[in-house]
């Protein structure tokens, strides 16, 4: 089955304790996004990959690494979370920009991150 | 800079009614248009999109929309929607050139009530 997973599904953190969201996808896209989506703030892009090797920013990269080693994998790094990242995380995928592509992004499941 | 509003943050609407949730953008260039619908506990899923073509746009689960180009405006469409249609519905517009950037509405949620 073609699809996005995100791991965990869940995670309760405390401030200052760096952790990993790992986001994987099987359809061979070259695109791959995290986005965080927060009452009232709709989805707030925070990094892209266009292809292996190949990372930016989006709109709130404060806080966040990403990598992009391999085509499948686009792990999201918070190497000091805050209380302020709390929040629910989507990793996205797709073949190519989003205007050219004909079927969208794909989405994970969601990750959603409490940090105390 | 592109941007987009939806113009309802809540529509509560009773089963087998017809529901619109409306979507305007502003953008001085040729754009591509989607329609993602979020249900709870879940990632976005495509419901539909606009490209090129013909302007009225037939999705997943009965939803339709309408790209018109005059009031910049991309409103979803359904003739008698169902509770399992209770979602968040998100409007997001990208322009066609190289301008690869999507820009997303705050969402709609549609309640269907009994």
């Amino acid at each position: 089955e073609a699809q996005v997973t995100q791991n965990p599904r869940y995670l309760i953190t405390v401030t200052g304790k760096k952790l990993t969201v790992t986001c994987s996808q099987n359809m061979n896209h070259e695109y791959m996004s995290w986005y965080r989506q927060d009452p009232g703030l709709g989805l707030r892009q925070i990094y892209y990959s266009m292809n292996v090797e190949v990372t930016d920013k989006g709109d709130v990269p404060e806080g966040y690494k990403v990598s992009r080693k391999e085509k499948r994998n686009f792990p999201l790094i918070l190497e000091s979370p805050s209380p302020n990242q709390t929040s629910l995380y989507f990793c996205a995928s797709s073949f190519r920009p989003p205007q050219t592509a004909s079927s969208g992004y794909t989405f994970g499941s969601g990750t959603r991150l409490t940090v105390v | 800079a592109q941007s987009v509003t939806q113009l309802d943050s809540q529509v509560p609407v009773f089963e087998e009614a017809p529901v619109e949730l409306r979507c305007n953008y502003s953008s001085s260039v040729s754009v591509y248009l989607f329609w993602y619908v979020q249900y709870p506990n879940q990632g976005l899923q495509l419901l539909l999109k606009y490209l090129s073509g013909s302007t009225l746009v037939k999705g997943i689960n009965g939803f339709e929309a309408e790209f018109n180009k005059s009031q910049t405006s991309f409103h979803l469409r359904k003739p008698s929607v169902h509770i399992s249609d209770t979602a968040e519905y998100f409007c997001a517009v990208t322009g066609a050139g190289n301008n690869r950037k999507l820009i997303w509405g705050l969402g709609t949620s549609l309640a269907v009530n009994p």
